[in-house]
């Protein structure tokens, strides 16, 4: 059973168009993560929130843990055909190095 | 290359044969994690050590599955009597105590 919910599950969207990727949980998390993963490979960090309300940017991206830390969102301003690819949000519920519960993903396709 | 290392990449296997796979984590990381990933999913948590200590067991890892970390560095995951459903992408991940887990490339399983 996947506690965090991600939506859209797909996205197929335009070089320069903006994006908003949302992970939805009804429990509560000490943190959470966002990776991406490339297919036939393992996930790559992107960011952790730990305080709610916190955002993060990383160059186009920004990263929002809501105030509750039961939900998180990632914006992608213009995106790139390098931004292809699986995004996966995950949550722990005591510290980034213990368990991971991941989300369903998000499978997004940015084409020229 | 100092990031995590996973052998084989991929592994075909008939239904009913033992399959075994290694992981060799970041070298100061002191934390180890196994997770699958079925097509389609986010990655499933099953099982992680602290140095040799085995910390915590999914649900999600059966009898047949056995993980062990003899000497606190690399790790070596077992399915004996595979299923077809055992068919997964196989994820190992380290970390510090306190950090962030990074994953390595992962194992492709397919069991016929």
């Amino acid at each position: 059973t996947q506690l965090l919910e991600q939506s859209p599950q797909f996205l197929s969207i335009q070089e320069g168009e903006n994006l908003t990727v949302y992970c939805n949980s009804s429990s509560v998390f000490s943190s959470l993560q966002w990776y991406r993963q490339e297919p036939g490979e393992g996930p790559v960090l992107l960011v952790t929130v730990v305080t709610g309300g916190e955002v993060k940017k990383l160059k186009r991206l920004t990263f929002q843990f809501g105030d509750a830390r039961k939900d998180s969102s990632l914006h992608i301003t213009a995106a790139q055909t390098g931004d292809t690819g699986l995004y996966l949000c995950a949550g722990s519920h005591s510290g980034t190095a213990s368990k991971l519960t991941f989300g369903t993903g998000t499978r997004l396709q940015v084409t020229l | 290359d100092t990031g995590v290392s996973q052998d084989p990449r991929h592994k075909i296997t008939k239904r009913g044969q033992n399959v075994t796979f290694r992981c060799d984590p970041i070298s100061e990381h002191n934390r180890l994690y196994w997770y699958r990933q079925t097509l389609g999913q986010g990655p499933e948590f099953l099982t992680y050590f602290q140095n040799e200590a085995q910390l915590e067991k999914s649900r999600l890892l059966s009898d047949r599955f056995s993980a062990e970390r003899p000497k606190g560095s690399f790790s070596t995951l077992e399915i004996q009597r595979t299923e077809q459903g055992d068919s997964a992408m196989y994820l190992c991940a380290s970390s510090s105590v306190w950090g962030e887990q990074y994953f390595g490339p992962g194992t492709r399983l397919t069991v016929t």
